[in-house]
């Protein structure tokens, strides 16, 4: 079954330090999006990209955050300068249309700012 | 703007009992509605879908059926297993004046199935 995969799994950074989060999407899938979840709380939706452009974007993705699809594969989250509250799961997920289309998601990396 | 009321957790249950799991939404029009499932250490898995109402949903033995009249998507299943343990989230997606991108996720329901 076609899988989104993404890296690192795991990764620990400074604050004030950017960091790159990279997914590769299932090939034929035309939306992507990157959520996140911090430790026990709700999933949040962080951006939609479709078209090589954002979509939508929620409040917390602001001007420290930046998506990209760099090639035909990957897709990546950007955060240039981390904050401890940033610590987070973030997970990227791709889906074939909008509305009536459920995501794949990706198994997440766990960012740890310390 | 849409949102998503999950029963509030956890849940623990025997093998074999039976399972609900309580989810209503606040939307406008006809959302796509949608579980998840996230076992530990996982990320989100779609366990099913309804994209519109009165459809039935079903996958693995769950089911949820879209109840617009009374804005409800309760997950079911009849005997669970200690391998259905995992946190489930009911999720929400459209609507009239709804985004057509992002999901609304509900804060999650852990089920522990016991032996």
């Amino acid at each position: 079954e076609p899988e989104v995969t993404q890296t690192p799994s795991h990764q620990v950074t400074q604050m004030g330090q950017e960091v790159i989060l990279r997914c590769v999407p299932i090939s034929n899938h035309l939306y992507f999006y990157w959520y996140r979840q911090i430790l026990g709380q709700k999933v949040e939706f962080l951006v939609s990209f479709y078209n090589n452009e954002i979509s939508e974007k929620s409040e917390i993705f602001d001007d420290q955050f930046s998506v990209e699809r760099p090639d035909g594969s990957n897709f990546t989250l950007k955060i240039r300068s981390t904050k401890l509250e940033d610590s987070a799961m973030y997970f990227c997920a791709s889906s074939e249309g909008p509305v009536n289309y459920g995501y794949t998601f990706g198994s997440g990396t766990r960012l740890t700012v310390v | 703007g849409n949102s998503v009321t999950q029963m509030e957790g956890p849940v623990t249950l025997s093998e074999e009992a039976f399972l609900t799991i309580n989810c209503t939404y606040t939307a406008t029009g006809y959302p796509s509605l949608f579980w998840y499932v996230q076992y530990p250490g996982e990320g989100l898995q779609l366990l099913l879908k309804a994209t519109k109402a009165d459809d039935k949903g079903s996958n693995k033995g769950f089911e949820a059926t879209y109840r617009k009249e009374t804005t409800s998507f309760h997950l079911e299943k009849g005997s669970v297993q200690v391998s259905d343990s995992a946190v489930y989230f009911c999720a929400l997606k459209g609507g009239s004046g709804g985004s057509n991108y992002k999901l609304t996720f509900g804060k999650g329901t852990l089920l522990t199935v016991n032996p």
